[in-house]
């Protein structure tokens, strides 16, 4: 089994763009799409990025989704930050029978 | 519209099993294009994958390594639902559960559970 690795905590203010980080331990990043999701306090989570890089319908353009082979990482870029994009971020892939999760970033817009 | 709707006790009691129901409305848990998985959450471990079931011409499961040995998803095609069993608990199976649909991408979640494995 692989894991993904998050930074614990970002902060940026509102109107600027934050860039979330997930590296894969073993394996390439290409070979399995990479998932986002956004959790608010008290919710479940919900999807704001599919296979890499695709927005579900309502989803905003302000997000947007990417890999990087060089680093074997994905990234979750959120550019127009507003106060309601305050919330926990993870990061989802998988292998042949396996979905694996990242440890969740706390993004604070301050 | 997909709906996940989780049903199950709160409690449980060290050693006993944990046993959680999810009821699909809008898909067929015999739908040949989707996974009905069970996610667990908690601040220490995180967002945890446990295991899913699928149909595709016949049954299939996927369980994490880390509870293989305790773990059984079961699909219900009368009920149209599907449920979570894991045995021999301890306070470190204390989460809120999830049912979730999907294959790759986790399209839909259940309201969430939360699990308190106490005497």
């Amino acid at each position: 089994n692989f894991m993904l690795t998050q930074p614990h905590s970002v902060s940026e203010s509102p109107g600027k763009t934050v860039t979330i980080s997930c590296t894969r331990s073993s394996g390439s990043i290409a070979s399995n799409y990479v998932q986002w999701y956004q959790q608010r306090p008290g919710s479940s989570p919900t999807t704001v990025i599919y296979e890499d890089n695709q927005r579900p319908s309502g989803v905003p353009d302000r997000f947007s989704g990417s890999i990087d082979s060089s680093s074997n990482s994905a990234s979750l870029t959120i550019s127009g930050l507003k106060t309601e994009d305050e919330a926990d971020y993870y990061c989802q892939s998988y292998d042949s029978s396996n979905q694996v999760f990242g440890g969740g970033t706390k993004l604070t817009v301050l | 519209q997909v709906q996940l709707q989780q049903s199950g006790p709160g409690l449980v009691k060290p050693s006993q099993t944990l046993s959680l129901t999810c009821a699909i409305s809008g898909d067929s848990v015999s739908s040949n294009s989707a996974a009905w998985n069970w996610i667990r959450q908690s601040p220490s471990r995180g967002l945890e994958w446990l295991g899913r079931t699928y149909y595709r011409s016949k049954w299939y499961n996927d369980y994490a390594v880390s509870v293989k040995s305790r773990i059984t998803i079961n699909p219900d095609t009368s009920k149209n639902q599907f449920s979570l069993q894991l045995n021999s608990v301890t306070p470190e199976d204390t989460a809120v559960y999830y049912c979730a649909r999907g294959m790759v991408t986790i399209v839909n979640w259940g309201q969430g559970t939360l699990v308190t494995v106490s005497s």
